[in-house]
This record gives structure tokens, sequence and C-alpha cells, in this order.
């Protein structure tokens, strides 16, 4: 199984801050990397598809980038509703793995 | 608008079954692959098993392989999750996706809770 490494696994900032988190793969997955939101009590969200597409409807102070092994998810301008947990998941083999989440918090 | 529908979900003994349900609304269900994931309280996403748009390709996390099924009605739109053998560590929150763009998970339902307990 490919495994999925998120850093860090929280981190703390304020509104408008940039914030950068990264997901590392144990074997290269191409860009078959997707990232999800996930709010207390809720399902998760998806954000962006194959490394740096996003899904309809999602503000563009999000973006991915990387390939083969190193990824990243940044929010350019973080903003209140986007306090969260984030998930980064390959799509590149079966099983589908997740990386373990990374926890905004509001500093 | 799309939307997926779990039930199922309950209280169980440990050893015991469940079968969970997901039933798909407002898309062609039949052109998609859809994913079973769960999530333990408190803890992260965990994939748990796939199946192909026609229902003859399967796949299962490796954790879980032997103890659960997965099947779906195209004529029903309706995708099934057969767990045996339960212990506490399959408590958690079970969700069923879409696989949309990217081979990523474009629509999720709610979720369902397995609790295993005696």
């Amino acid at each position: 199984d490919i495994q999925m490494t998120q850093s860090p696994s929280s981190l703390s900032a304020s509104v408008g801050d940039r914030v950068t988190i990264t997901c590392r793969a144990s074997q290269t997955i191409s860009n078959y990397l997707n990232w999800y939101q996930q709010k207390p009590g809720k399902a998760p969200k998806l954000l962006i598809y194959s490394t740096s597409t996003l899904q309809s409807g999602v503000p563009s102070r999000f973006s991915g980038g990387g390939s083969g092994t190193d990824f990243t998810l940044t929010i350019s301008s973080l903003q209140p509703e986007d306090f969260a947990t984030y998930y980064c998941q390959q799509s590149y083999s079966t099983p589908r793995t997740f990386g373990g989440g990374t926890k905004v918090e509001i500093k | 608008e799309e939307q997926l529908v779990e039930s199922g979900g309950g209280l169980v003994q440990p050893g015991g079954s469940l079968r969970l349900s997901c039933a798909a609304t407002g898309f062609s269900f039949s052109d998609y692959a859809m994913h079973w994931v769960r999530q333990p309280p408190g803890k992260g996403l965990e994939y748990v098993s796939a199946i192909n748009s026609d229902g003859t390709i399967k796949s299962y996390a490796t954790s879980l392989r032997g103890r659960i099924t997965v099947s779906r009605d195209n004529s029903k739109t309706t995708l099934d999750l057969q767990m045996g053998s339960l212990t506490a560590a399959d408590t958690a929150m079970y969700f069923c996706a879409r696989r949309g763009p990217g081979l990523a998970l474009d629509i999720w339902g709610q979720g369902t809770m397995v609790t295993v307990s005696s």
C-alpha cells in the first residue's frame, strides 16, 4: 500500500495568513493527488483533484502543486470558513490511501 | 441535486455483522464507480472499499479483506457494504462517495455510524 504522510499534523494561523500543507507519498503517484476539507460533524468536501485542479465552486485562494512524491496545498489568505481539517489522498493505485490530516486552527 | 444517503448503521456486538446501504439520487448512478470510506471517532479518513460502475471490479482495504463485501444494484441506484466479524476497531462513521474527476471522491453522503460494543 502507498503511505501518505502529511505535515504538519496541526497548525495555528490567523485570518489573512498564507498557509501551506505538505503531503508526501511513499512512492511516486504521478499527479494522482487529491485534497479534501472536513469540518466537524460533516462529510469531507473535495477541494482539489489531480494535484492542482480546483473542484467547481472552490475559491481561488486554494491552490495545489507538486508531482511524483511531494505535494502541497496552499491557502493564500486564510478566511474564517477555512478553519478545518485537510486530508490528502492518492488515487494512483488501490487502496486509495489518505494522509493523516492537518488541522488548521485559529491563532 | 446529486445526493448520497447512507443507512444501516447502529450498535452491534463484537463478532456480529451489519449491512450498510447508500442510496444515490440526482445523477446517473450506473456511470460512476463508488467508494466506502470510514472515520473512527476523532481520527482520520480510511479507505474501505471501491466498486466500478458495473460492479465487476471490487477492491478492499488490506486490513479488511475477507470480512467485507461491496455490491451495487444499478437498477435501484444503491450501494451496499456487508461487514462481518466486527470488532471495536470497526467503530466508525462510514461514508459512501462517488468517484469523479481525477479519480477523486466528489460527492459524499452524510455518513452512518457503526458502533461495535457489548
